[in-house]
Formats: C-alpha cells, sequence, structure tokens
C-alpha cells in the first residue's frame, strides 16, 4: 500500500509569491493535517480537515489556507510568503475514529523563501 | 511555558547503550502520549503509543507514562547505529473532537559504533 504522498518534494519560492502543496492520504484514511516544521523544531499544527470539513486550525496567519477533495487529498496553500515561511510542510493521515489520532506522515515538502 | 517540553540534545550514546529520552508537559488533559522517530530529511513515523499511565514495551523500546509528575519517557535498549534520529513526543487529549497531538521539538540521538 502507497503511504502519504506529497508534492512537490522541495521547491523555492521569493517573497511576496504564492505556493500550493498538495498530499495524498493513505487509502482509508478520510483524516488529513497538516503541519509545519521549522528546522531544530517539532512540527507545528496548522489544519486538520475530516471529511472534506476543517476540524482544527492552529495558530498561524490567514495567509494560510488548505482545503480537503471528494478523494480525501488536500491542498495546502500560502499566500504572500515570508522569509520565515521557510520550513518543511508535512502532512499526515489518520482514520480519526475515536481514540488516539495517530499520524502517519509524508516525507514532506521542503520549502525554501528567498 | 510551551505545552511540551523536550530537551533537543544531542545525546550521543555508545552502540549497546540504555537510551532514555524524555518529555515534560503542562496540560494534565492529555491522556495519549506517542513517540515518533524522524531519521534526516523524512516525515516522522510512529513507533508506540499509550493511553493515560503505565508502561508499553515493544520489542527494544519501552515508553513510560507518569501522569502525577507531568513526566514521559522512552527508553531503548541495546542502541545500535540505525537508532541515530530526532525522537519526538507528542500527546492529545482523548475528547473534544479532533485529537490534534501537540509535539515536542524533538531530541537528536547518535549512537556510534
Amino acid at each position: 500500500d502507497a503511504g502519504v504522498t506529497q508534492s512537490p518534494t522541495h521547491l523555492i519560492k521569493t517573497r511576496g509569491q504564492h505556493v500550493t502543496l498538495r498530499c495524498s492520504p493513505i487509502s482509508g484514511h478520510k483524516s488529513v493535517s497538516w503541519y509545519q516544521q521549522v528546522l531544530g523544531q517539532g512540527p507545528q499544527f496548522i489544519f486538520q480537515y475530516y471529511e472534506k470539513e476543517e476540524r482544527g486550525r492552529g495558530n498561524f496567519p490567514d495567509r494560510f489556507s488548505a482545503r480537503q477533495f471528494p478523494n480525501y487529498s488536500s491542498e495546502l496553500n500560502v499566500n504572500a510568503l515570508l522569509l520565515g515561511d521557510s520550513a518543511l510542510y508535512l502532512c499526515a493521515s489518520s482514520l480519526l475514529s475515536t481514540g488516539a489520532n495517530v499520524l502517519t506522515f509524508g516525507a514532506g515538502s521542503r520549502l525554501t523563501v528567498l | 511555558q510551551k505545552e511540551v517540553e523536550q530537551d533537543p540534545g544531542p545525546l550521543s550514546v555508545p552502540e549497546g547503550a540504555i537510551v532514555s529520552l524524555n518529555c515534560t508537559y503542562s496540560n494534565s488533559a492529555f491522556q495519549y502520549f506517542m513517540w515518533y522517530r524522524q531519521y534526516s530529511r523524512k516525515g516522522p513515523e510512529l513507533l508506540m503509543y499509550t493511553y493515560s499511565s503505565g508502561n508499553k514495551e515493544d520489542g527494544r523500546f519501552t515508553a513510560q507514562v507518569d501522569k502525577s509528575s507531568k513526566y514521559i519517557s522512552l527508553f531503548i535498549r541495546d542502541s545500535q547505529p540505525s537508532d541515530s534520529a530526532t525522537y519526538l513526543c507528542a500527546m492529545s487529549l482523548a475528547s473534544g473532537g479532533s485529537y490534534i497531538p501537540t509535539f515536542g521539538r524533538g531530541t537528536s540521538l547518535i549512537v556510534h559504533p
């Protein structure tokens, strides 16, 4: 079975540009979460979607948005990029049944903002 | 004060050593406790999770939770160079709907031959 797949794996943008990151969850997983991981830090929660509805939002500005599609894949969009947005963006999928929300992560999309 | 505190290390040990990795937390409502391992340039992968207090063992790995002290530990026995990675603790609530894990910053472990 394919794991969580993310694209692109690496990208370089300049300040003020826009970026779209994509994620395909594990087959059967209906929940997708997005995390930002700055070098040397743990993952910081950005969004969680379940059945195409937003179930949680972290402390990130409105420049960050996301959506989930009928096939449960997801996009994370970031507008007006800042240097501080440079990070590894991780997508994770889960079943989100009652109990532990055990996340399976993709390899991430490494964004560099110049 | 962050909700989850974790010493970033690095922690350097010889092969075969017993490794102890720890996290403290401030939210007494956390009920699920998880350990993830992250190799360089990879996404985190789940090692184990426990519910509430107690111990859980899986091969060379043992997770312990002490809710009275708000302290969790991961022990690695007979450590191997392949265990060299960053270890992230994470914890979440058991009710409230979204069960979003909160992560520590990770501890870098180096096991040298």
